[in-house]
């Protein structure tokens, strides 16, 4: 299967601790996003790359918050110092541009 | 700013009757319309898309959806829904030439014997 991976994915953590997740998009797609969904609610827009340029960042992505597209293709989402507000599924996708988007299973994260 | 509204948080329908989920949006031009259907636990499938051009669009399962402009909805419709339907299913709206989707919150569909 070729389509859109994330790891790990589930993750708990204590309150305060630095967590990082990965996605690896479909190969051939240049735009990769980051969405965050709490339970109830659909996904939130967090942030957007084009090839490894980071080209838009949701409010909603505060400073404890960082994400990276080095190369081009895999992508990071790091989270400093945890809150438990923080508890959500963080959903990755990628597109070969056009507005569609192709989704991952999410990394499920709880923080206690 | 644009938005979607889901007006139906649950929907409860046997298994072989019709379904209609509702999806209103607020953009200002022809916006980019989505459905997806999201199994527990599980990521986001895509089931349909509008861009532009014929106004009733198929997708995959058995799934279409009809963009009315004058209402500013996009209703996602099955003729006959099977047991494997039961999912949350999410509309959202996107604009040529800003990435983002913006979704709806949601109706989650149960299917009963």
């Amino acid at each position: 299967d070729t389509g859109v991976s994330q790891d790990p994915r589930h993750k708990i953590t204590k309150r305060g601790q630095n967590v990082t997740f990965r996605c690896d998009p479909i190969s051939e797609h240049n735009r990769l996003y980051w969405y965050r969904q709490t339970l109830g609610q659909g996904p939130e827009f967090l942030t957007y790359f084009q090839n490894e340029a980071q080209l838009e960042k949701s409010r909603l992505l505060s400073d404890r918050f960082s994400a990276e597209r080095p190369k081009g293709s895999f992508s990071t989402l790091e989270i400093q110092r945890t809150e438990q507000g923080d508890s959500a599924m963080y959903l990755c996708a990628s597109s070969p541009g056009g507005n569609e988007q192709f989704f991952g299973p999410g990394t499920r994260l709880t923080v206690l | 700013a644009q938005s979607v509204t889901q007006p139906d948080i649950h929907i409860t329908v046997s298994e072989g009757a019709s379904l209609e989920l509702r999806c209103n949006y607020s953009y200002g031009a022809t916006p980019y319309l989505f459905w997806y259907v999201q199994s527990p636990g599980q990521g986001l499938q895509l089931l349909l898309k509008y861009f532009s051009g014929d106004t009733l669009v198929q997708g995959i399962k058995g799934f279409e959806a009809e963009f009315k402009r004058s209402q500013s909805s996009f209703n996602l419709r099955k003729p006959s829904v099977h047991w494997s339907d039961a999912a949350e299913y999410f509309c959202a709206v996107g604009r040529f030439g800003n990435e983002k989707l913006t979704f709806g919150t949601g109706t989650r569909l149960t299917i009963i014997p």
